[in-house]
């Protein structure tokens, strides 16, 4: 049962515009949401995060917005670089353990 | 600051053989995870330690087993291979339950069973 969703495995875009990264979870009693990032041949490498009390966490270009009541979860990347291109994984936590979804394929074409 | 290490990198084992994985958390970092990655199943939890107990375990049979000793240095084992086990096998360390902070991966295991 995937608690956590991104419905997307591939997506590009041009350098310079913004990227949207989507993810859906299903149980209400995560508290905390993370973007991860990860390149061929490392480990996922974290990004930024989001308690379920905000809406919004911003840093640098890379803003994470909260939709609770949709249970919706998207990274907004502005402006896109070609050293985005990775791949992106959304998780979320309930006490001690992280689900993650099954990551998105960012392509930033220069 | 070293990263963590996870040990070796690659492994190609025959089915029915059993397999021990290594990780070396960051220096301080007390909380030890596991995550079995596969093509299209994202990360799946396989366990977390902390303080050398397993605090979660993740929906995995039997074989899949893991300890922690007391410098945090974790093992996983996998007994009785199956084809199905081959995957990218992640270790993640934290301080301790700030989940605002994510964890810190290392490089994983590239586990190939044949």
């Amino acid at each position: 049962d995937q608690q956590v969703k991104q419905n997307s495995p591939s997506l590009s875009v041009q350098e310079g515009r913004i990227s949207i990264l989507n993810c859906d979870y299903t149980n209400s009693m995560f508290d905390y949401f993370l973007w991860y990032k990860k390149y061929p041949a490392e480990g996922p490498t974290f990004l930024i995060s989001i308690s379920s009390i905000k809406d919004k966490n911003e840093d640098g270009r890379f803003t994470v917005f909260l939709n609770k009541s949709a249970k919706h979860l998207s990274l907004h990347i502005v402006p896109s670089q070609p050293g985005d291109s990775a791949v992106y994984f959304c998780a979320a936590s309930a006490g001690n353990q992280f689900y993650f979804g099954t990551g998105t394929s960012l392509t930033v074409i220069p | 600051k070293a990263g963590v290490t996870q040990t070796p990198r690659y492994l190609i084992k025959t089915r029915g053989q059993q397999v021990t994985l290594s990780c070396s958390p960051i220096s301080g970092h007390r909380s030890v995870s596991w995550y079995q990655q596969t093509p299209g199943q994202g990360l799946q939890f396989l366990f977390e330690y902390f303080s050398e107990t397993q605090r979660n375990k993740g929906n995995f049979p039997g074989r899949f087993s893991g300890r922690q000793f007391s410098n945090s240095r974790s093992e996983m084992n996998v007994s009785t291979l199956e084809l199905g086990d081959s995957a990218l096998y992640l270790c993640a360390s934290s301080l301790s339950t700030i989940q605002a902070y994510g964890y810190t991966f290392g490089s994983g295991t590239r586990l190939t069973v044949v």
